[in-house]
C-alpha cells in the first residue's frame, strides 16, 4: 500500500499522561500535514512541514503539542499532559509540491482516534 | 479568517437521484478547492480538486464546479447510488499574500444517505 499510514489507529490514555502519534507520507511527497477532527466537525489545520522544516502552525496547537519531521520523511505529533479535550481523530495528509506555485492535492491517512479518559 | 459553509448538513436521498451538495467561502483568496469522502470513522478520500483558475472538474458520476468570485462551489452526484453514502466534505487551500501556503479549511460536511 502506498498511501498515508498512520500509527496506532487507536489510542486510549489517562488524563496527564503523553501519547504520540506517527505518520508516514506517501514516498514522494514533500509536504505533511497535521490535522484534528472533533465529532460532528470538518478537520482543522494544525500544522505542516515541507520536508523537515515545519512552516507553518496553527493557533489551536497548545505548548503541549509538538510535531516532528527529522528526515523529512514520517512525522511524530506528540501531546503533553493530555485533556479530555484532546479526545479527537487525528489526521495526517501529504501533498508534493513542485515548482514555485503548488497545486498540490493533499492526501489523507485513515487517522489516529485519541480517547482520554 | 476563512470560513466554509456546507449546505445542506444532511440529506437523504432514494437510489437513482441527482443531487447537489453546495459550499460556499468567504475568502475568494483561495488556490484551490477539495472535495472529499469521509466514511463512518474513516479518513478522508480526495474526490476532486479544482484549481483556482478552472471553473470545473469531471471524475465518473461526479461534477464539481467553482465560482470563485462568488464564493461558492457545488459537488454534483449523478445516478446516486447506496455505496455513495457519507459525509461529503469540501475545503479551500487558503492564499497568502507575499507567498507562503496554509493548511486546508474545512466545512462540517453534508451528511448523505442513498436509500436503496
Amino acid at each position: 500500500d502506498t498511501g498515508v499510514s498512520q500509527d496506532p489507529r487507536h489510542k486510549i490514555t489517562k488524563r496527564g499522561q503523553n501519547v504520540t502519534f506517527r505518520c508516514d507520507p506517501i514516498s514522494e511527497h514533500n509536504r505533511l500535514y497535521w490535522y484534528r477532527q472533533t465529532l460532528g466537525q470538518g478537520p482543522e489545520f494544525l500544522t505542516y512541514f515541507q520536508n523537515e522544516a515545519q512552516l507553518e502552525k496553527s493557533r489551536l496547537l497548545s505548548d503541549r503539542f509538538s510535531a516532528e519531521r527529522p528526515k523529512g520523511s514520517f512525522s511524530t505529533l506528540e501531546i503533553q499532559r493530555t485533556e479530555q479535550g484532546d479526545s479527537a481523530m487525528y489526521l495526517c495528509a501529504s501533498s508534493l509540491k513542485a515548482g514555485p506555485i503548488s497545486y498540490n492535492e493533499q492526501f489523507f491517512g485513515p487517522g489516529t482516534r485519541l480517547t482520554v479518559l | 479568517k476563512q470560513e466554509v459553509t456546507q449546505i445542506p448538513a444532511a440529506l437523504s436521498v432514494p437510489e437513482g437521484e441527482n443531487l447537489v451538495l453546495n459550499c460556499s467561502f468567504t475568502d475568494s483568496a483561495i488556490y484551490n478547492l477539495q472535495w472529499f469522502r469521509q466514511d463512518p470513522g474513516k479518513g478522508l478520500t480526495s474526490l476532486l480538486l479544482i484549481q483556482s483558475s478552472q471553473r470545473e472538474q469531471t471524475s465518473g458520476r461526479l461534477n464539481a464546479s467553482l465560482d470563485k468570485s462568488s464564493g461558492r462551489s457545488t459537488l454534483y452526484i449523478a445516478a446516486s447510488q447506496p455505496g455513495d453514502s457519507a459525509t461529503y466534505l469540501c475545503a479551500v487551500r487558503n492564499y497568502i499574500k507575499g507567498g507562503g501556503a496554509d493548511g486546508l479549511t474545512f466545512g462540517k460536511g453534508t451528511h448523505l444517505i442513498i436509500q436503496p
